[in-house]
């Protein structure tokens, strides 16, 4: 069985503050993929990056950056310097092999920035 | 603008009626799915298909039945035995069932009265 914690339920932030979001992942598979989607208030979520279980360099992208850490299941995320329009609830989501056509979502984080 | 179309968007219901959601997408992809979003429970796989005429169970499908009779359409039916339909339904697609990198609709919202 698969699973993904994001014990984080609300977190608030003041502007240009950082922000760390936790992921926590459970999987005996030794393949496997893990997710970031953000889902804005409009309702759609967007894709923010995918990272398989054989790369744990950690990745930047602007003011976003993933922690992969298999020593602890985590795949965490930061944003630094943070704005109003990063409020969205953020989603960590986990697929084990090519076989396996699910994508196991945790609950979610509400993040709001306020200004 | 490529993308995934999910109407409607609020739709309310009478108990004991089935309800069709329609989803479009012509981003010319392969695999479809639906979820359902509930508070505190994130997303739940309800029903995907990887190829036009061929769908699988997710972790919830009773209650609910798909087609996939086009590349381009998935319409989830959420019929009356589903005992808890009110929800924020979600429809996905991507290139392939292994790419995992899903684009989402915008959802609808079920309210059943």
């Amino acid at each position: 069985a698969q699973k993904v914690t994001q014990a984080q339920t609300e977190i608030s932030v003041v502007e240009k503050e950082d922000v760390t979001l936790d992921c926590v992942y459970e999987t005996r598979d030794t393949t496997y993929y893990l997710f970031w989607y953000k889902q804005p208030p409009s309702g759609e979520l967007v894709f923010l990056i995918r990272r398989n279980s054989f790369d744990e360099q950690n990745e930047i992208s602007g003011r976003y950056s993933w922690n992969f850490q298999k020593s602890t299941s985590s795949f965490n995320f930061t944003i630094t310097a943070s704005q109003v329009v990063d409020s969205a609830v953020y989603f960590c989501a986990l697929r084990t092999n090519f076989g396996n056509e699910k994508l196991t979502f945790g609950t979610g984080t509400r993040l709001t920035i306020i200004p | 603008d490529g993308g995934i179309t999910q109407s409607p968007k609020y739709l309310f219901r009478k108990e004991g009626q089935n309800v069709t959601l329609s989803c479009e997408q012509n981003l010319n992809h392969d695999a479809m799915y639906w979820y359902r979003q509930d508070p505190g429970q994130g997303l739940r796989l309800i029903y995907y298909s990887q190829i036009v005429n061929d769908f699988q169970k997710g972790d919830i499908a009773e209650g609910y039945s798909v087609s996939r009779e086009k590349k381009e359409s998935f319409p989830l039916t959420v019929t009356s035995a589903q005992k808890n339909p009110t929800a924020f339904y979600l429809c996905a697609s991507s290139i392939d069932s292994a790419s995992g990198e899903l684009f989402f609709g915008e959802g609808s919202r079920l309210t059943v009265l």
